[in-house]
Order: structure tokens, then C-alpha cells, then sequence
């Protein structure tokens, strides 16, 4: 099965400094991957994904994610923080069921906190 | 305004109280889909329903019912909820299931359940 880690429980950034939210995963064949965010007493929004292509895929709020097949990486990232990025971010990858049928597996998330 | 609604935002029960958390979607997607969100253990997916009729079990299924009668709407049902069902719960929708990672999820604005 196909799965994401997040080794961060939570990041802490100064406003106006670069972020970086970690994600890595672990696939069969070719990794379809996404970043979602929750803010506070919200549902998960879709920032951005990576299908193929490249590298470097632009999203939501400016958030950016780079990914890395040679160290299975797809770190979400933003040059300069702001305090309204507060939130929990979840980094996800596509799985196909048994059935054919694929859906999204996430990570068990990261809460960002930026400091005015 | 396109929105995933879901109903009630708290709800407090105790153990063995048949409850019913309603989703409702007005983007007419065909996908729809449960999540359970609890600490340390990102979202799981508990049920999902392709279409109108179609449904079939998530990663956590035990102890939850669902229903899709109409397009618009996927409630979940806790016949005999437990505390090990208390968490915070989310319905989401898509156009069409994730089949090419091509629809992103929308997601309503989560149920905090609590069973004593």
C-alpha cells in the first residue's frame, strides 16, 4: 500500500521567514501526491499536487512543494511565512484499492505555527 | 456558494444512543466520502459512495453505517456509538473518485463527536 510520512508533529517559524513542511512516501510505481490544509474549525483545502512534470509545483496562498524521487520527498514549502498560515497541513498520496477503485491516503498531519 | 455541509458541528452522546451526523453536498459530485481525524493518526477513511446506491467500506468501517439515497447527500450512522468512536469526523466530495488524482476533495467543516 502506498503511504506518506510526516517526521514532524509540528514546525515553528518566525514571520517572513522561508517554511518548509516536510512529507516523504513510499510507492509502487509513480507517485501522485498532494498537500492539504486545515485551518482552525475548517475541512481540509486543497493547495496543490503533483502528478508529473515538473518538480516544482506552485499552489494556494503561495505555497510551493518540491518533489525529490531520489529521496522520496515532497516537502511543502513558502519563502516568507505569514502568521495566517497557522494551520495543520496534511501531505497525501493516491492508493489503488484491490477493487481498482483509488483514493487518497494521508499523513498524520503538521501543525505550522508562525510567530508574529 | 459550493459547500459540503455537515450537521452537527459538536454533538456530545453517551454509550449505546443511535446518532446520525448528516452531509450534504450542493456540487452535485458523484464521489462522497467519511473520514474520522484523530491525533497522531491523520484522516482515515471510513466509508465511501461512487454514485447513487454505490457505497463500500473505508479503512475503518467497524461500528458506522452509511446511506446514499440521493446524490446529494451521505449520512453516517452510528447505530451503537462507543467511546473509541468519539473523534473528529469529516464528510468530503469530488466529482468523480480520485481515479486519475485529478479531482481534488472538498471537505465540509467536521463533526466533533464525543461518546461517554
Amino acid at each position: 500500500a502506498q503511504s506518506v510520512a510526516q517526521p514532524e508533529d509540528q514546525v515553528n517559524v518566525a514571520e517572513g521567514n522561508p517554511l518548509t513542511v516536510k512529507c516523504t512516501y513510499s510507492v509502487s510505481g509513480n507517485p501522485y501526491l498532494f498537500w492539504y490544509v486545515q485551518y482552525p474549525n475548517r475541512g481540509l483545502q486543497f493547495l496543490l499536487k503533483y502528478i508529473t512534470g515538473d518538480n516544482l509545483v506552485k499552489g494556494s496562498y503561495g505555497f510551493e512543494a518540491e518533489f525529490n524521487k531520489s529521496q522520496t520527498s515532497f516537502h511543502l514549502k513558502k519563502p516568507s511565512a505569514l502568521v495566517s498560515d497557522s494551520a495543520l497541513y496534511f501531505c497525501a498520496v493516491r492508493d489503488v484499492m484491490n477493487t481498482g477503485f483509488q483514493k487518497l491516503v494521508f499523513g498524520t498531519g503538521t501543525r505550522l505555527l508562525v510567530s508574529p | 456558494e459550493a459547500q459540503v455541509t455537515q450537521n452537527p458541528r459538536y454533538l456530545i452522546t453517551v454509550t449505546g444512543k443511535k446518532l446520525t451526523v448528516t452531509c450534504s453536498q450542493n456540487m452535485n459530485h458523484e464521489y462522497m466520502s467519511w473520514y474520522r481525524q484523530d491525533p497522531g493518526l491523520g484522516l482515515r477513511q471510513i466509508y465511501y459512495s461512487m454514485n447513487v446506491e454505490v457505497t463500500d467500506k473505508g479503512d475503518v468501517p467497524e461500528g458506522y453505517k452509511v446511506s446514499r439515497k440521493e446524490k446529494r447527500n451521505f449520512p453516517l450512522i452510528l447505530e451503537s456509538p462507543s467511546p473509541n468512536q468519539t473523534s473528529l469526523y469529516f464528510c468530503a466530495s469530488s466529482f468523480v473518485p480520485p481515479r486519475e488524482a485529478n479531482e481534488k476533495l472538498f471537505f465540509g467543516s467536521g463533526t466533533q463527536l464525543s461518546v461517554l
